[in-house]
């Protein structure tokens, strides 16, 4: 079965410094992966996805995350945080022949000022 | 503007009585989603509908029932089998799979108080 890992509970970072969330995931077949933020009492929005093609994939607010097939990974990744990133970001995975995606716990990001 | 309306936005319940969360989308989508979120637990699949008419049971479904009877709608009812209520439950929708996108688009949720 499908699963995913965000290592990461809780994660503080100090504004204007550089952070990774973590997302790992097991599948034995193709996936397409995705990362969602979700601000306080709202629904998610999708900050990026992979499908295919490069394995560095952009996405929205400067965030940028890369697959790696060998690692099951789709880390998440900006340069430089705002006090705004503060949210729950969590990582998803669907199965390329399947229609359910699966969602990680969740990590908090905390973005100290 | 395009978008999914969940209401209300804070519901409060009696234990052993049913309650119906309304989710609808005007964004023209084919598949529609339920999902109950709980800290530190992600988000939780409970039924999905790819297409009018037709739903499936999602991971945990036991304790509620769906009915998708037009495109743009897609209730959520809480019974009063369902042990644990008390959640936040957010509803999305997705293009059909054949648009290639597979992005879910979301609702802003329903925070449900069973007492």
């Amino acid at each position: 079965a499908q699963s995913v890992t965000q290592l990461d509970s809780q994660v503080p970072v100090f504004e204007e410094a550089p952070v990774e969330l973590r997302c790992n995931y097991s599948s034995s077949v193709s996936v397409y992966l995705f990362w969602y933020v979700q601000y306080p009492n709202q629904g998610l929005q999708l900050l990026l996805k992979y499908l295919s093609g490069s394995t560095l994939v952009k996405g929205i607010n400067g965030f940028e995350a890369e697959f790696n097939k060998s690692q099951t990974s789709f880390h998440l990744r900006k340069p430089s945080v705002h006090i705004s990133d503060t949210a729950e970001y969590f990582c998803a995975v669907m199965k390329t022949s399947y229609d359910k995606v699966i969602f990680g716990p969740g990590t908090s990001l905390s973005v100290i000022p | 503007d395009g978008g999914i309306t969940q209401s209300p936005k804070y519901l409060f319940r009696k234990e052993g009585q049913n309650v119906t969360l309304s989710c609808e989308q005007n964004l023209n989508h084919d598949a529609m989603y339920w999902y109950r979120q709980d800290p530190g637990q992600g988000l939780r699949l409970i039924y999905y509908s790819q297409i009018v008419n037709d739903f499936q049971k999602g991971d945990i479904a036991e304790g509620y029932s769906v009915s998708r009877e037009k495109k743009e709608s897609f209730p959520l009812t809480v019974t009063s089998a369902q042990k644990n209520p008390t959640a936040f439950y957010l509803c999305a929708s997705s293009i059909a799979r054949a648009s290639h996108s597979y992005e879910q688009y979301f609702g802003p949720g329903t925070r449900l108080t069973v007492t």
